[in-house]
């Protein structure tokens, strides 16, 4: 099945500076990649996802990347700001597989003013 | 509109008593999907329902967890003789599912579950 690893597992970074969380996976026959944000307390939020079919897509300041050679795929968030602070996950589903989403351990972001 | 609903979204029980929890989708979403969380981790599958099929329940981690889904609306999912390490919040999420729909999975804001 598919395995999806995330890096780095906690991110501080500056108010204003850019963040970027990595993420691989294991099976070649995954196409669709979304990113998840979550506060505390609260249930996961899509902010931005992205297919196979697509190396890069951008939402305002945040952006995603796609590599399928190397079975990688990233997230960007610039002029990080201290509402962006949150538990982020990727996650990653095969092709013809409609549940299963297979997530990321999650990475920390805190964004420090 | 309204997005995912949860119920309870906490819930306090003893060692060994049964719980159902329950979820509410988003209207027209065909598929409907159950997840855990244990404390500071990430998300584990636990069972999937698209309209009529059979469910994908290959994440259950035991018997002791089954759920239900009545059509396209609402599922309960029910842990029996609950455990310390059932501790978790329990997710739901929907998508529109189906040939051709989107797969994006809105999640609801869970229920936080603590065995004693």
């Amino acid at each position: 099945g598919e395995n999806v690893e995330q890096h780095p597992s906690t991110l501080s970074v500056q108010e204003g500076d850019s963040a970027v969380i990595k993420c691989t996976y294991s099976d070649s026959a995954s196409n669709y990649f979304p990113w998840y944000k979550q506060e505390l307390g609260k249930g996961p939020q899509l902010i931005i996802d992205i297919r196979s079919n697509v190396g890069e897509k951008k939402d305002q300041r945040i952006a995603v990347t796609l590599n399928k050679t190397a079975k990688h795929f990233s997230l960007h968030i610039t002029e990080t700001q201290p509402e962006d602070s949150a538990v982020y996950f990727c996650a990653a589903i095969p092709l013809g597989s409609w549940g299963k989403l297979q997530f990321g351990a999650g990475t920390q972001v805190v964004v420090t003013p | 509109g309204a997005g995912v609903s949860q119920s309870p979204s906490n819930k306090v029980t003893e060692k060994g008593k049964d719980v159902e929890l329950r979820c509410d989708p988003i209207s027209g979403h065909t598929a409907l999907y159950w997840y855990r969380q244990r404390l500071g981790q990430g998300l584990e599958f636990l069972i999937y329902f698209q309209g009529n099929s059979a469910p994908d329940k290959s994440g259950l981690p035991s018997d002791r967890f089954s759920a239900e889904r009545t059509g396209e609306s609402v599922s309960t999912l029910t842990i029996q003789r609950t455990q310390q390490e059932d501790s978790a919040v329990y997710l739901c999420a929907s998508s529109l599912g189906g040939g051709g729909g989107s797969k994006t999975q809105y999640f609801g804001p869970g229920t936080r579950l603590l065995v004693l």
